[in-house]
């Protein structure tokens, strides 16, 4: 199966410092990344979507100038936490989608392994 | 209303047993159906996707209710490394997108 990474895998940060996670696909172009949070016991939640070359789409009540999204090339996409606090500890999960595939396939999103962001 | 709903569990089961989770959708929009796979503190896997027809891999079997909007994921045989929380994810989008809806989980715990 395809390959996603992120790093770091995990963060604690003081509050107010800013935090950046990088998301790669190791084995294959990805035009799509997206981003999910998930806080303890509940759901993977979609932050925002993060196209190559263009600017990210932000889900409802996601602040776009507190979480930066950068999709420089088909391979990486990067979040910046910026001026983070205790509330933005969370787990941050990216996930890329085939360039192209089997159609069976196209919706088929291949997570990373997870950041685990905690702030004092 | 939630958009895909699942009972939490905890499903306690022993070893070999049988153990079927559903769930349900609100957005009768919905076009693609997945089951994915979550272990404590990881990242979400793919497990399968859910075709009308319904679908069978090894010990899975999930099948889909368009009508009901409903999804069911079958385990037969359980092993002990199924243990884990099975998310019920729904795609009603369909477009270049492709946004992904998850639902809570529905935890399993396979006992000796």
């Amino acid at each position: 199966g395809a390959v996603v990474s992120q790093h770091p895998s995990r963060v604690i940060c003081k509050s107010g410092t800013s935090v950046k996670i990088e998301c790669r696909s190791l084995d294959f172009q990805a035009t799509t990344m997206f981003w999910y949070r998930q806080f303890p016991k509940q759901s993977l939640m979609l932050m925002a979507t993060s196209n190559e070359g263009s600017k990210a789409t932000y889900e409802q009540g996601v602040e776009k100038d507190k979480f930066l999204i950068n999709h420089a090339s088909l391979t990486l996409s990067t979040l910046t936490v910026t001026s983070a606090h205790p509330e933005d500890s969370s787990f941050y999960i990216c996930s890329a989608r085939r360039l192209a595939g089997e159609i069976r396939s196209y919706n088929e999103q291949f997570f990373g392994p997870g950041t685990r962001l905690t702030v004092l | 209303r939630k958009e895909v709903e699942q009972d939490p569990g905890p499903f306690n089961v022993p070893e070999g047993a049988t153990v079927a989770f559903n769930c349900t959708y609100s957005n009768s929009a919905s076009q693609s159906f997945f089951w994915y796979r979550q272990d404590c503190r990881k990242e979400p896997k793919l497990l399968m996707s859910v075709y009308s027809s319904g679908n069978e891999d090894g010990r899975f079997t999930a099948q889909l209710n368009r009508a009901s909007q409903y999804i069911s994921l079958l385990i037969r045989d359980s092993k002990l490394s199924d243990s884990a929380t099975y998310l019920c994810v729904v795609n009603h989008d369909g477009g270049s997108q492709g946004n992904l809806i998850f639902g809570k989980g529905t935890k399993l715990s396979v006992k000796p």
